[in-house]
């Protein structure tokens, strides 16, 4: 069954540095986004991204933050300058078309210290 | 700002019974409705969808809309250990990102 995968699934971090997280979604889906949640809070939304461009972003989604589709299959996230409130999972999902089911890979946990 | 409430719980069910569980939105231009499973420490795992009012059923699954009320349940028939995880509601409406609520913690009791 295809599924979304992300890599790593766990990453540590000294703060003020970059990180890059990446998504690999099914293969036929053309809607692709980050969420994160925060340990004990709801998942929250980042960005949506289609046709190659970031459709949808939230709040949280800042200058901090950037995505890419660096090639036909990989969605990479990319947190500059992490701070200690960046610690998270953060989540990639995939969707086949407008508000149609999400799928989430598993996740990778982001240790900031 | 468009909100999804959920009763964080925690639910507790015997094995067997029927597990309800509910959800309300706040925008009224919400189409889609999803609900997921997540176990701790997990990503969320889809169980079911539904767009259009009343019912429908997917196993031991039955997922209910009433767009008048705002309302969105879950009901899960012959509940069994393994159940017990956080159901979280989501919405979509004109942007396709999904709005999570904070989910409901239910606990079957063997």
């Amino acid at each position: 069954e295809p599924e979304v995968t992300q890599t790593p699934s766990h990453q540590v971090t000294q703060m003020g540095q970059e990180v890059i997280l990446r998504c690999v979604p099914i293969s036929n889906h053309l809607y692709f986004y980050w969420y994160r949640q925060i340990l004990g809070q709801k998942v929250e939304f980042l960005v949506s991204f289609y046709n190659n461009e970031i459709s949808e972003k939230s709040e949280i989604f800042d200058d901090q933050f950037s995505v890419e589709r660096p090639d036909g299959s990989n969605f990479t996230l990319k947190i500059r300058s992490t701070k200690l409130e960046d610690s998270a999972m953060y989540f990639c999902a995939s969707s086949p078309g407008t508000n149609t089911e999400a799928f989430f890979g598993q996740g990778t946990r982001l240790t900031v210290v | 700002q468009k909100e999804v409430e959920q009763n964080s719980g925690p639910l507790s069910v015997p094995e067997g019974a029927i597990a309800s569980l509910n959800c309300t939105y706040s925008d009224r231009g919400s189409q889609s409705f999803f609900w997921y499973r997540q176990y701790s420490g997990k990503s969320p795992e889809l169980i079911m969808f539904i767009y259009s009012n009343g019912d429908k059923e997917d196993g031991r699954f039955t997922a209910q809309l009433n767009k008048a009320s705002q309302y969105v349940s879950l009901l899960i028939r012959d509940s069994q250990p393994s159940d017990s995880a956080t159901y979280l509601c989501a919405v979509t409406g004109s942007a396709r990102q999904l709005t999570f609520g904070s989910g409901t913690q239910l606990t079957v009791l063997p």
